[in-house]
């Protein structure tokens, strides 16, 4: 079946502009994930939703960072006034129960955005 | 909070040796231990996950073992090849809580 898609592959974008990332995860996975790859760098959480609500915003980096999930689906995150330091690959993942479920379910990642901001 | 550590950092190996990566994790609550796999441009991928009802788990080269009481897991790769070279991350996640990455081993296959 279809997995995690993101889009765009790449985006190439001036400091100071507006951008949006989108994911869509895989069809009836209620969890979906954002994190941050810095070049050569592990892993760094952003935000959960679980369905249309995000109960774990604590990995946003600043208040320029924000995202939305509609219909329990796709998901837009949104970096207002992009920084240098913004550039880095962004991950999007989904799982089918998410943070509430037990035992825990496996993530699985799509193949990331490329920020890179000139 | 859980903290996972991970080594080594960088791993290299002869094509056709085994390769190991250690990780530890802080909260004895952590009951979920999967591995990923992250290819040069490509998003990670899930090679093979163990849960804390059992103690060692094989799927063709690959194979995982948990340690509870040391709070140890670690992932062994046997007769390595080219296509292994990657960055592998382990990670250790609670039931009721979000999980957490270690900070990724590059490992690379030498010819």
């Amino acid at each position: 079946g279809a997995g995690v898609s993101q889009s765009p592959s790449n985006k190439v974008t001036e400091k100071g502009k507006d951008v949006e990332l989108r994911c869509d995860p895989i069809s009836g996975h209620t969890a979906l994930y954002w994190y941050r790859q810095s070049l050569g760098q592990g892993l760094e959480f952003l935000i959960y939703f679980q369905g249309n609500s995000a109960p774990d915003k604590s990995g946003l980096p600043s208040d320029r960072f924000s995202a939305e999930r509609t219909g329990g689906s796709v998901s837009t995150l949104t970096i207002q006034r992009t920084q240098q330091e913004d550039s880095a690959v962004y991950l999007c993942a989904s799982s089918l129960f998410g943070v509430a479920g037990a035992p825990p379910d496996t993530q699985y990642f799509g193949p990331g955005t490329r920020l890179t901001v000139l | 909070g859980e903290n996972v550590e991970q080594h080594p950092s960088t791993l290299s190996v002869q094509e056709g040796d085994s390769a190991v990566i250690k990780c530890t994790y802080s909260d004895s609550a952590s009951n979920y231990f999967p591995w990923y796999k992250q290819e040069l441009g490509k998003g990670p991928q899930l090679i093979i996950d163990i849960r804390s009802n059992v103690g060692e788990k094989k799927d063709q080269r690959i194979a995982v073992t948990l340690n509870k009481t040391a709070k140890h897991f670690s992932l062994h790769i046997t007769e390595t090849q080219p296509e292994d070279s990657a960055v592998y991350f382990c990670a250790a996640q609670k039931s009721g809580d979000k999980i957490i990455f270690g900070k990724g081993t590059r490992l690379h296959i030498l010819p």
